[in-house]
C-alpha cells in the first residue's frame, strides 16, 4: 500500500526563519508528486509538479525538490502571509487505468511577524 | 476563468435527513473527484470519475453515500440518511484526465455538520 509521511504535523516560524518541509514516500513507479497550499475555509490550491529525482521547482519564496524517497517543501525568509497547511500528493497508484494522488496529512505552518 | 464551483458551502441538518452536496468542475476538465477531508483521516478519496462515468467507488463509505455525474458540468453526492459522524468538509476536485501528471483543482468545500 502506498505511504505518504509529512513531517512535521506543525511548525512555527519566525517571519524571515527559513525552513524546510518533509514528504517521505513508499511507492512503487512514481508518476508525480504535487505541493499543494490550503489556507483555513479554503481547498488546496496547487503550487508544484515534481516528476523526477533532482528536479526543482520555485516559486517565489517556496522551493520543491525531489529524491527517489522524498521531498523537500524549502521555505526562504517566509511572511505571515505564508501561513497555511501544506499537502503533498504522491501519484503511483491506478485505479480504472488512471493514476490517483494519495495525499499526505500536511504540515501547517505557522510565521509569526 | 472560474474554478470549481461547491454548493452549498455550509449545511448543517439533523441526524436523518438526506443531504446533497453540489459541484461544477472546470470547463474541459474531464475527471471529476470527491473527497472528505477531517481531523483524524485527512483527505480521503471517496470517488472518481472519468468522462462522466464512475471508475473507482471504493473509498465510499457506506451504501447511505452515493454519487452522480449527469453531465460534464455537474456532479452530486448524496448521503441518505446522514448521521453524525458524516460530518466533515467535502470536497470536489477536477482535472484534466489522459495527460500525465496533471493536478487536480479544487473547490473550496462544502462543510457539513450533521446534529
Amino acid at each position: 500500500e502506498d505511504q505518504v509521511t509529512q513531517s512535521p504535523e506543525a511548525l512555527r516560524l519566525q517571519e524571515g526563519e527559513s525552513s524546510s518541509l518533509n514528504c517521505s514516500y513508499t511507492v512503487s513507479g512514481l508518476r508525480g508528486l504535487f505541493w499543494y497550499r490550503q489556507d483555513p475555509g479554503k481547498g488546496p490550491e496547487f503550487l508544484f509538479t515534481l516528476y523526477s529525482a533532482g528536479e526543482e521547482k520555485e516559486k517565489e519564496r517556496l522551493k520543491a525538490t525531489l529524491t527517489k524517497k522524498e521531498s523537500f517543501l524549502h521555505i526562504t525568509a517566509p511572511k505571515p502571509e505564508d501561513s497555511a497547511t501544506y499537502l503533498c500528493a504522491v501519484q503511483a497508484r491506478i485505479s480504472g487505468g488512471s493514476y490517483i494522488p494519495t495525499f499526505g496529512r500536511g504540515t501547517s505552518l505557522i510565521v509569526h511577524p | 476563468d472560474a474554478g470549481v464551483i461547491q454548493s452549498p458551502r455550509h449545511e448543517v441538518t439533523e441526524m436523518g435527513q438526506e443531504v446533497t452536496l453540489r459541484c461544477k468542475p472546470i470547463s474541459g476538465h474531464n475527471s471529476l473527484f470527491w473527497y472528505r477531508q477531517t481531523m483524524m483521516r485527512g483527505l480521503e478519496l471517496l470517488i472518481y470519475f472519468n468522462n462522466n462515468v464512475p471508475i473507482d467507488d471504493s473509498g465510499m463509505p457506506e451504501d447511505r453515500f452515493s454519487a452522480k455525474m449527469p453531465n460534464a458540468s455537474f456532479s452530486t453526492l448524496k448521503i441518505q440518511p446522514s448521521e453524525p459522524r458524516d460530518s466533515a468538509v467535502y470536497f470536489c476536485a477536477s482535472r484534466i484526465q489522459g495527460r500525465s501528471g496533471q493536478p487536480q483543482h479544487f473547490g473550496d468545500g462544502t462543510r457539513l455538520s450533521i446534529l
